[in-house]
């Protein structure tokens, strides 16, 4: 069964270093996001992506980060300076279509920021 | 006032109890998604629907559209059905998902 896969599984990091997470959603997809989880918290949208560029970004989503489709499989999400407060579980996902449509998530990235 | 909320926080049952999820939603919306999340933080996709009722396996999902509330029940639970299970739904601009702060199951044997 097709699956979104995610690299590295965990990622440690000095603050002010930046670090690219990659994700490779399923091949027929559409629509990537990326999501995070801060420990304890819910889960949060940060960004989606259709047609090699951002269709939506939340508040969070401010100019430290940015999203790529460098070739026709990878996804990544690159965090240019980390701070302490990155630290978190980052979910990438894909569907086939934009509205209505299920959502497949990567099995994410922990990202601890020191 | 969070745009979805869900009930329990938290639910301890015995083995093979009928489990009950609530989530109630306060934006208008396409379609709501249930989802698991695993101990080791994998989520996974359980159910998206739009009106009516799904089953899947011991796992079943309605939604009222008019009252804005889904609910997510488990018949014959198992130990294995521990995780996390989170309602979330999309904003209706858009597909991005606003998600609940998740109800944490935990089926003791």
């Amino acid at each position: 069964e097709p699956e979104v896969t995610q690299t590295p599984s965990h990622q440690v990091t000095q603050m002010g270093q930046e670090v690219i997470l990659r994700c490779v959603p399923i091949s027929n997809h559409l629509y990537f996001y990326w999501y995070r989880q801060i420990l304890g918290q819910k889960v949060e949208f940060l960004v989606s992506f259709y047609n090699n560029e951002i269709s939506e970004k939340s508040e969070i989503f401010d100019d430290q980060f940015s999203v790529e489709r460098p070739d026709g499989s990878n996804f990544t999400l690159k965090i240019r300076s980390t701070k302490l407060e990155d630290s978190a579980m980052y979910f990438c996902a894909s569907s086939v279509q934009r509205e209505v449509s299920e959502q497949f998530f990567g099995p994410g990235t922990r990202l601890t920021v020191l | 006032k969070n745009e979805v909320e869900q009930s329990p926080q938290n639910l301890t049952a015995q083995e093979g109890e009928f489990i009950t999820i609530n989530c109630s939603y306060s934006v208008g919306i396409s379609a709501l998604h249930w989802l698991q999340q695993h101990p080791g933080g994998g989520i996974v996709s359980l159910f998206m629907l739009s009106s009516g009722k799904k089953k899947h396996g011991r796992l079943i999902a309605t939604i009222n559209i008019q009252e804005k509330h889904s609910s997510l029940h488990i018949t014959a639970s198992h130990p294995r059905d521990s995780a996390v299970y989170i309602c979330a739904v999309p904003k209706t601009s858009g597909s991005r998902l606003t998600f609940g702060e998740g109800t944490q199951l935990t089926v003791n044997p």
